[in-house]
């Protein structure tokens, strides 16, 4: 199985200062058709994980530009230019390469 | 907007089997391109993938697992199942149903499973 690991795992942020989440994979993310299948997940308190980025920078519909993705081969981060207090939960990478998908440990955001 | 809610009992005891189903709406379960999917999260914990199914009823399980899993389709209920069998304290989680296109892009609201006598 593919492993991902996050660091850190708990992110103490204040208000409107970036945040960077890093991502590696224990081997490379590229599939046959030529895209890296790596994603990042928010779960707010309470809630179901929902899509921020899919294949590494493509953010989804309705997230915020301050979300951005970036990376190749087996690092990957995922940047938050200015934390908002909606950004408080937990933040997941997930590779959609290989069966059996596996997800980060989770890296807890915080506002100190 | 395809929406997926998850449903079952909310208590199961040990060694007995854990079933639950999720019900898609807005969009077609044999929309080919898709896998449907089961994901967990025991509480205070991390994200641990379960299986899926394709529409032609074609299945995988993560190999923790799969001595003890069942999924199934029915396409005429827009809908699929997961079974888990000789449950444990352990199974207690949150199971999730989502969509899968190499990313889980689409996820229910989840439904809390409590394993206990």
């Amino acid at each position: 199985d593919v492993v991902m690991t996050q660091s850190p795992l708990s992110l103490p942020v204040t208000l409107g200062q970036p945040a960077s989440i890093s991502c590696r994979s224990s081997q490379g993310l590229v599939y046959s058709d030529g895209n890296t299948y790596l994603n990042w997940f928010q779960q707010r308190p309470g809630q179901s994980p929902r899509r921020l980025i899919y294949k590494v920078s493509n953010r989804d519909s309705g997230v915020p530009d301050r979300f951005s993705g970036s990376g190749s081969g087996t690092d990957f981060t995922l940047k938050i230019s200015r934390v908002e207090a909606e950004d408080v939960g937990v933040y997941y990478c997930m590779q959609g390469t290989y069966w059996p998908r596996t997800f980060g440990q989770g890296t807890k955001v915080e506002i100190k | 907007q395809v929406q997926l809610q998850e449903s079952g009992p909310g208590l199961v005891k040990p060694s007995q089997t854990l079933s639950l189903t999720c019900a898609v709406s807005g969009g077609s379960i044999s929309s080919g391109g898709y896998s449907w999917n089961w994901i967990r999260q025991p509480p205070g914990k991390g994200l641990e993938w379960i299986g899926y199914i394709y529409h032609t009823g074609s299945t995988y399980y993560n190999p923790s697992l799969k001595s003890r899993v069942t999924m199934s389709i029915d396409t005429s209920e827009n809908q699929f199942s997961l079974r888990l069998n000789s449950v444990t304290a352990a199974d207690t989680a949150v199971y999730y149903c989502a969509r899968d296109v190499r990313s889980f892009d689409i996820w229910g609201q989840g439904t809390m499973v409590t394993v206990s006598s």
